[in-house]
């Protein structure tokens, strides 16, 4: 079974830049979140969604921070533009609802750098 | 309101000795799941292991063990027999209904 697949491993960029990271989970888990990651600290959610439906973004910095997950299956998440404090991990997880322990599998994660 | 809390930064053990990692939890949901992940330096995260609010049991998982006080809301990860590979960042999770939070860590370091 493919894990969590994410892309790019690393991103280096301007501030004021913009970048996008992809996300693709394992086939057929309906949940997928969004993890950033600071150096040193705990994942912290950014977003959560059920099948293409938003189910938590409360911690999502609007402003700058965008989430899609069209036919709900890969996912992207855009930061635009980004700020020096942006820099961090960016985890991707899925889960399944049916049976289990509902653990999260996480991809490699998306190191961005924000210069 | 911090939901989860990891209160060591940083522990140190022998190796082939036995470690206790804390984590204490808020919530007032009856039904929650607890989580223990291992991240490397690599920077992978590895489940290690469960506990439901409604187990009666700790859960067990080779060396892994969990020590679920319900009423101390606290959930501490044991490791018997220390190896090594064992040094890594250590998050306690919790999950109530499909959202899931995470704790500071603890980086654990075995000693030869």
């Amino acid at each position: 079974e493919a894990g969590v697949a994410q892309s790019p491993r690393y991103k280096i960029i301007e501030k004021r830049q913009s970048v996008a990271f992809w996300c693709n989970p394992i086939s057929g888990h309906a949940t997928l979140y969004w993890y950033q990651q600071i150096l040193g600290q705990g994942p912290k959610l950014l977003i959560q969604f059920q099948n293409n439906g938003v189910v938590d973004d409360s911690q999502l910095p609007k402003d700058r921070f965008s989430a899609e997950r069209l036919k709900g299956v890969d996912s992207t998440l855009k930061i635009q533009p980004a700020k020096l404090e942006d820099s961090a991990v960016y985890l991707c997880a899925s889960s399944s609802p049916r049976g289990g322990t509902g653990e999260l599998f996480f991809g490699e994660g998306s190191r961005l750098t924000v210069l | 309101a911090q939901k989860i809390t990891q209160t060591q930064p940083g522990m140190f053990v022998q190796e082939k000795e036995a470690v206790t990692l804390d984590c204490t939890y808020d919530t007032s949901d009856p039904s929650y799941g607890l989580f223990w992940y291992k991240q490397p330096s690599s920077g992978e995260m590895i489940f290690l292991i469960y506990q439901g609010s409604y187990d009666q049991q700790n859960a067990t998982e080779g060396r892994y063990s969990l020590n679920f006080q319900k009423a101390r809301k606290s959930a501490n990860l044991v490791i018997s027999a220390s190896q090594l590979g064992d040094s890594a960042m250590y998050f306690c999770a919790m999950r109530e209904v499909n959202d899931m939070r995470f704790g500071a860590g603890t980086r654990l370091t075995v000693k030869p």
